[in-house]
């Protein structure tokens, strides 16, 4: 059976440091692999995906996350934090097959302080 | 285009009622999928809906259902609530030919008394 592991519950950082979040799933078989955010009393939003193609994927606020087959990792990054990147982060994984469905690692709650 | 939306977005209950919670989906998208989000648990499957049918289900007891309408739009129905359900309940749409491209509401956050 598919599943996440996030490996950190919560990431403290300072403002303009870098940042990762780490992720890894375990599946047989071919998967796709997403990160969103989730801001305060908010839904969860998209922030990038990994569908096929270049391993290195980019979202339009400057993080990014590279698909590792052999490490069956999806790692995120930002190289430089601001205080609005204060969120929960999901990391999910889907079946590349007919179902779909996706799989949720437990979330990383990154706080990004002053 | 207009999101997709939830209501209500907040509802306190009392153990043993019933609730029904509503989602829009985004127009045009076909699949519905619900969530319950809780601090320990995270996000948890409940059900997803594909033109009116349910498509798959999670490992939730049978007092959580939903259904789908003609025009796409869900609801999901708690009976018998328990304090446990306490939870912030996510709907989220999609395309199927569009893989993980789900777009969540804001969702409805349940407390039960």
């Amino acid at each position: 059976a598919q599943s996440v592991t996030q490996l950190d519950s919560q990431v403290p950082v300072f403002e303009e440091a870098p940042v990762e979040l780490r992720c890894n799933y375990s599946s047989s078989v071919s998967v796709y692999l997403f990160w969103y955010v989730q801001y305060p009393n908010q839904g969860l939003q998209l922030l990038l995906k990994y569908l096929s193609g270049s391993t290195l994927v980019e979202s339009i606020n400057g993080f990014e996350a590279e698909f590792n087959k052999s490490q069956t990792s999806f790692h995120l990054r930002k190289p430089s934090v601001h205080i609005s990147d204060t969120a929960e982060y999901f990391c999910a994984v889907a079946n590349a097959g007919n179902n779909r469905k996706l799989i949720w690692g437990l979330g990383t709650s990154l706080a990004v302080n002053p | 285009k207009a999101g997709v939306t939830q209501t209500p977005r907040y509802l306190i209950k009392t153990r043993g009622q019933q609730v029904t919670l509503s989602c829009s989906p985004i127009s045009g998208h076909r699949s519905v999928s619900w969530y319950q989000q809780t601090p320990g648990q995270g996000l948890q499957f409940l059900f997803e809906y594909f033109s009116e049918t349910q498509r798959n289900k999670g490992n939730f007891p049978g007092r959580f259902s939903g259904r789908q309408f003609s025009n796409s739009r869900s609801e999901m129905n708690v009976s018998t609530l328990e304090l446990g359900d306490s939870a912030l309940y996510l709907c989220a749409s999609s395309e199927p030919t569009v893989p993980g491209g789900y777009t969540f509401g804001s969702g409805t956050r349940l407390t039960v008394v």
